[in-house]
């Protein structure tokens, strides 16, 4: 098994909601990351998880938290959400300290608030 | 703070032509540097991954170069095809976290 699953594929939420993206991959990762993506940008880092800790936190607002159950699994949680939210969220893993090793990148989440 | 550029940002082209995309760094201190394809409102697809040590890579119609000195990597498509039609992105990797995207370039490959 060489990919990452995310679903849903798309999701549309109330601000008031409360809704989860879901990312896995079987290839024995154990570095994952979640990225968000604006049209006609490039992926921007959210979180990154090693070892099932949270390693990176790059200023994202609260009402987006992160969980690593386990090795295999990656969970974003969704509260309170903002119109200026919607994007495609990405999720992707790598070898953890095989630097010469490459990023897979999941078909991601496309998320809108309304 | 490493910075990747890529031009053009869009370039359109007839079936069949060979073309170039660029992709350039600001800091040669790199591991690796990957080349996605993204098809619009998709995930990334991993194209070519090419090491620090190495001057290029092939796949197919694919070839990938880079000269780390001088901080530049370029991706070379042969006989181009509609279906090689997508957003290119480059991104280098400086260490475990630190993975830098350029802002890519949108092909459209005429019929």
């Amino acid at each position: 098994d060489t990919e990452v699953t995310q679903t849903p594929k798309h999701l549309v939420m109330g601000m008031t909601n409360k809704k989860s993206l879901k990312c896995e991959q079987h290839m024995g990762h154990r570095a994952m990351y979640w990225y968000k993506q604006k049209a006609k940008k490039p992926p921007e880092l959210m979180f990154v998880y090693s070892y099932e800790k949270l390693s990176i936190n790059e200023s994202v607002p609260s009402r987006f938290s992160p969980e690593c159950p386990n090795s295999s699994l990656l969970n974003l949680h969704l509260h309170a959400l903002q119109p200026e939210d919607s994007a495609l969220y990405l999720c992707a893993s790598s070898q953890e300290r095989r630097l010469n090793y490459g990023y897979t990148f999941g078909s991601g989440t496309r998320l809108t608030v309304v | 703070k490493q910075e990747v550029t890529q031009i053009p940002a869009a370039l359109s082209v007839p079936e069949g032509e060979n073309l170039v995309l660029n992709c350039s760094f600001t800091d040669s201190a790199i591991y690796n540097l990957q080349w996605f394809r993204q098809d619009p409102g998709k995930g990334l697809t991993s194209l070519l991954l090419i090491q620090s040590s190495q001057r290029e890579q092939t796949s197919g119609r694919l070839n990938a170069s880079l000269d780390k000195s001088s901080g530049r990597s370029t991706l070379y498509i042969a006989a181009s095809q509609p279906g090689d039609s997508a957003t290119y992105l480059c991104a280098v990797r400086e260490n475990f976290n630190k993975f830098y995207f350029g802002s890519g370039t949108k092909l459209n490959v005429k019929p």
